[in-house]
């Protein structure tokens, strides 16, 4: 099993729906969990940041955390083509600074 | 303010060759990390200095790979003698303190024939 799963997709998603991206992770000690976005040959870009169970919104992103089913999942409103990337789920066990990468889901957004 | 850089973007090399990758921090951030991604693969982590200690090396895979950071700044990875497993994406990421946002650098792409 790995360690963070994500399905690897690609999410097609029409401009202006909601995408819904999902993570699980195997470590009950997580701590801290962590969403990058990647553009093609580009560095990972940090979109949100959760710690706590619940949600966590910032602009079009919402960040969802459930710890007792070990899920976290990233919601993107109002899906732009500018949106089109790979999403990163990376989580962070206590004590340990390292980010466990999932293998990243492939979101596509179309006109 | 400039972000993580390193270099080179690109570097081809044959097996048994050897090959010295560069990260530059963002200034002031005492944290560096250094991950890569395998082809098909997610992105591992492979250690992570405290200015110029290793912190956590649990992630080298093996001998071949030497990670400096001299003086807390910027800091190297090499690898000798390079393997053809060793091809992927070498990226390096910077935090202000450890429980801080890792900020990442573009990757050094290397490939190795």
């Amino acid at each position: 099993q790995k360690e963070v799963e994500q399905n690897s997709g690609p999410l097609s998603v029409p401009e202006g729906a909601i995408a819904s991206l999902n993570c699980t992770y195997s470590d009950r000690g997580s701590q801290s969990f962590f969403w990058y976005r990647q553009y093609s040959g580009k560095s990972p870009e940090l979109i949100m940041f959760i710690y706590s169970n619940g949600d966590k919104e910032d602009g079009r992103f919402t960040a969802q955390l459930n710890k007792a089913s070990q899920y976290v999942s990233l919601l993107i409103r109002d899906s732009q083509p500018s949106d089109s990337a790979t999403y990163l789920c990376a989580v962070k066990s206590g004590g340990y600074n390292k980010l466990i990468f999932g293998a990243g889901t492939r979101l596509a957004v179309h006109p | 303010e400039a972000g993580v850089t390193q270099f080179p973007s690109h570097s081809v090399i044959e097996k048994g060759q050897t090959v010295t990758l560069r990260c530059d921090p963002i200034s002031g951030h005492d944290n560096l990390y250094w991950y890569r991604r395998v082809m098909g693969k997610e992105i591992k982590f492979l250690l992570h200095f405290v200015k110029e200690s290793k912190q956590d090396e649990s992630g080298m895979p093996n001998n071949r790979f030497l990670a400096e950071r001299t003086g807390g700044t910027y800091s190297t990875l090499k690898v000798q003698p390079a393997e053809l497993e060793d091809s992927g994406v070498y990226f390096c990421a910077s935090s202000q303190d450890q429980t801080k946002t890792q900020y990442f650098g573009p990757g050094t792409r290397l490939l190795v024939l």
